[in-house]
């Protein structure tokens, strides 16, 4: 079955510039994270999603990053002004509730990997 | 607090050794302990997983090491192979309503032949 894809695979953009990251997850998971991996570094969290509502956007590091999600399902990730400190490897993750609505194995796309020049 | 310390940062390993990675924690809340596996250009995929209130979990060859009282676990891998070199990562849950993990800073394992 399709797992989570995530587009596009690379962009490069220049200091300034807004971009859109994009993230189908699996059909019928209700859950919905965004991370950033940074060289050499872990998985840094940004933004869950349950449903279309996100009630942890702690992660977030500035107010220049934003994120929806419509339908249940594609979320967009966005940044304004990007800087050269924003270029990393954007992954998106999907779960869904198993057995007693406990949620626990996190299923990731292949990232969009960020340059901003 | 929330941090989940990772090493060694690289890891060169001979076809047929054990390779060995070690984590540990500050927030003894945490309550689910798992390992991804990510390969160059794929996210990161669940390898093993394990609670708190078990102190080993063996997966074919790999096996996780929990030590609930040093605060502190482990990746094991047994006749470690080529296809095993990748990036891992451990990762912990912090309680409450949904699957928030916090990962380590990941360890690039080489497998040689």
């Amino acid at each position: 079955g399709a797992g989570v894809s995530q587009s596009p695979s690379n962009k490069v953009t220049e200091k300034g510039k807004d971009v859109e990251l994009r993230c189908d997850p699996i059909s019928g998971h209700t859950a919905l994270y965004w991370y950033r991996q940074s060289l050499g570094q872990g998985l840094e969290f940004l933004i869950y999603f349950q449903g279309n509502s996100a009630p942890d956007k702690s992660g977030l590091p500035s107010d220049r990053f934003s994120a929806e999600r419509t339908g249940g399902s594609v979320s967009t990730l966005t940044i304004q002004r990007t800087q050269q400190e924003d270029s990393a490897v954007y992954l998106c993750a999907s779960s869904s509730p198993g057995a007693g609505g406990i949620t626990y194995e996190q299923y990731f796309g292949p990232g969009t990997r960020l340059t901003v020049t | 607090q929330q941090q989940v310390k990772q090493s060694p940062q690289s890891l060169i390993v001979q076809k047929g050794g054990i390779s060995i990675i070690n984590c540990a924690y500050e927030n003894t809340a945490f309550d689910y302990f798992p390992w991804y596996q990510q390969f160059p250009g794929k996210g990161p995929a669940l390898l093993i997983a394990i609670r708190p209130d078990v102190s080993e979990k063996k997966e074919g060859r790999f096996t996780i090491s929990f030590n609930k009282s040093a605060k502190q676990f482990s990746l094991h891998i047994m006749d470690s192979q080529p296809g095993d070199s990748a990036t891992y990562f451990c990762a912990a849950k912090v309680p409450g309503g949904y699957n928030k993990l916090i990962f380590g800073a990941g360890t690039r394992l080489a497998v040689h032949p």
